[in-house]
């Protein structure tokens, strides 16, 4: 059964810091989603990783994936409030299902 | 359509009845998962469906839960005696065959509070 930890659980950062957030996950995955949860909304996918070593970047964010060592991350450059949101690795696993790890809920603060 | 649509987007029912959540995919998509959320939790598989046929529902919780998609199209989720621990988001997806090179699209979700 395929198991993720996402940590931290819970992060406030200051405008213009990084920060990085780590998604672990038990047993072989084919890709791993990275999605975005407004409070109240659905989720909007964010990056799809492919294969060992990939990495992608859209604006502040960037994703990358080690397949060996079953873990991805989600890099933060320069936060701006508009990032704070709660965010959501989910490796695929058999019968093309995603498995969801708790989520990390960013606060962005001025 | 244009999105994965889901309704209602609400639902408020009394403990022990019987409710049904849809799912209207994305045209031509032909796989449709339902994931469960509860609060402050990351979405759980319940089911999906290749086409017209169950593929995987070991998601189910128990034998209260049950979905069906009789068309391959439109998908109904259906929660018998109803307990208040069945609240919760419950959030749709489709994806083209199985999502070989994009990805699943959500739907906004149906939120259900058993009172």
């Amino acid at each position: 059964e395929l198991k993720v930890e996402q940590n931290p659980l819970f992060l406030s950062m200051q405008e213009g810091k990084n920060y990085t957030i780590y998604c672990n996950y038990s047993t072989t995955s084919d890709r791993l989603y990275w999605y975005r949860q407004d409070p109240g909304k659905s989720l909007e996918s964010l990056f799809v990783l492919l294969s060992n070593g990939a990495v992608k970047q859209e604006g502040r964010l960037m994703a990358s994936l080690d397949t060996k060592a079953r873990l991805s991350t989600l890099h933060i450059t320069a936060a701006v409030h508009d990032l704070s949101a709660t965010y959501f690795c989910a490796p695929r696993g058999s019968n093309y299902k995603l498995t969801f790890g708790k989520g990390t809920l960013l606060t962005v603060n001025p | 359509g244009a999105g994965v649509s889901q309704t209602p987007s609400n639902k408020v029912t009394e403990k022990g009845k019987y409710v049904e959540l849809r799912c209207d995919p994305i045209s031509g998509h032909t796989a449709l998962y339902w994931y469960r959320q509860s609060l402050g939790q990351g979405p759980e598989f319940l089911i999906y469906f290749q086409g017209t046929g169950a593929a995987d529902d070991s998601g189910l919780p128990n034998d209260r839960f049950f979905a069906v998609r009789p068309e391959g199209s439109v998908s109904t989720l259906k929660i018998q005696r109803t307990e208040r621990g069945d609240s919760a988001v419950y959030l749709c997806a489709s994806s083209p065959q199985t999502a070989s090179r994009g990805g699943y699209t959500f739907g906004s979700g149906t939120r259900l509070t058993v009172v």
